[in-house]
């Protein structure tokens, strides 16, 4: 089965809306979790990232928070831009592993 | 900054031919992975590297192959095109792998096989 699993895009909002992409993992043992962002014509930069339970990664506005009795990372922002236009990738990796990605959630933002 | 470079932006080859796709990292990273991105299918690993002259198979190394002759420098090679393998290239490095360390990326390369 998947390994990380993302909400299904894409996801179209207005300005100023909030947001949220829900991720849910499987793991083994005590993954690290990250959220990469995708700009148009570009490669995948790192947007946050948490390495235990209920840690909280944070950055531009994004949040998410490592639960473990849940197993999920969802990535939420309070106020969208135009600019936040972009697809977003929810990734684990367990140690002597590389990361294992969703499979992408495409944000549009209109203003 | 972490720089990661990969040789070329957009490449058009032909079935058959033998494909070499460059990637160079500046920040003496231990190791290296090649990705490729399809609609609809993420990214989807196809080998890595852990240190020099070391590989290791990914999610869906056939078709390919790779070589790290050098510490800085991961070249991804198509022994023979086909056009199943159209698709975008992403090369990543990082420090080691049994840690926490975020994998950085370089902007991919789009491959077309005619």
């Amino acid at each position: 089965g998947d390994s990380v699993t993302q909400m299904e895009g894409p996801v179209t909002l207005s300005e100023e809306a909030f947001l949220t992409i829900n991720c849910t993992y499987t793991a083994t043992g005590y993954p690290s979790l990250f959220w990469y962002v995708q700009y148009p014509g570009e490669g995948l930069q790192l947007l946050l990232k948490a390495t235990k339970a209920d840690d909280k990664g944070s950055n531009k506005g994004f949040e998410a928070t490592y639960r473990k009795e849940t197993t999920s990372f969802h990535l939420e922002k309070g106020s969208v831009q135009v600019s936040d236009s972009a697809v977003y990738f929810c990734a684990r990796k367990e140690a002597g592993t590389a990361l294992i990605f969703g499979k992408g959630t495409t944000l549009s933002v209109s203003s | 900054d972490v720089k990661v470079t990969q040789s070329s932006r957009y490449l058009v080859k032909r079935t058959g031919e033998k494909v070499f796709l460059e990637c160079v990292q500046d920040m003496d990273h231990e190791n290296m992975f090649w990705y490729r991105q399809d609609p609809g299918l993420g990214l989807r690993l196809i080998y890595f590297s852990y240190d020099v002259k070391m590989k290791e198979k990914g999610d869906i190394p056939e078709g390919y192959s790779v070589s790290r002759e050098k510490k800085e420098r991961f070249s991804l090679i198509l022994e023979s095109a086909s056009t199943n393998q159209t698709s975008m290239y992403l090369c990543a490095s990082s420090f080691q792998a049994a840690g926490n360390q975020p994998q950085h990326f370089g902007d991919g390369t789009r491959l077309s096989i005619l």
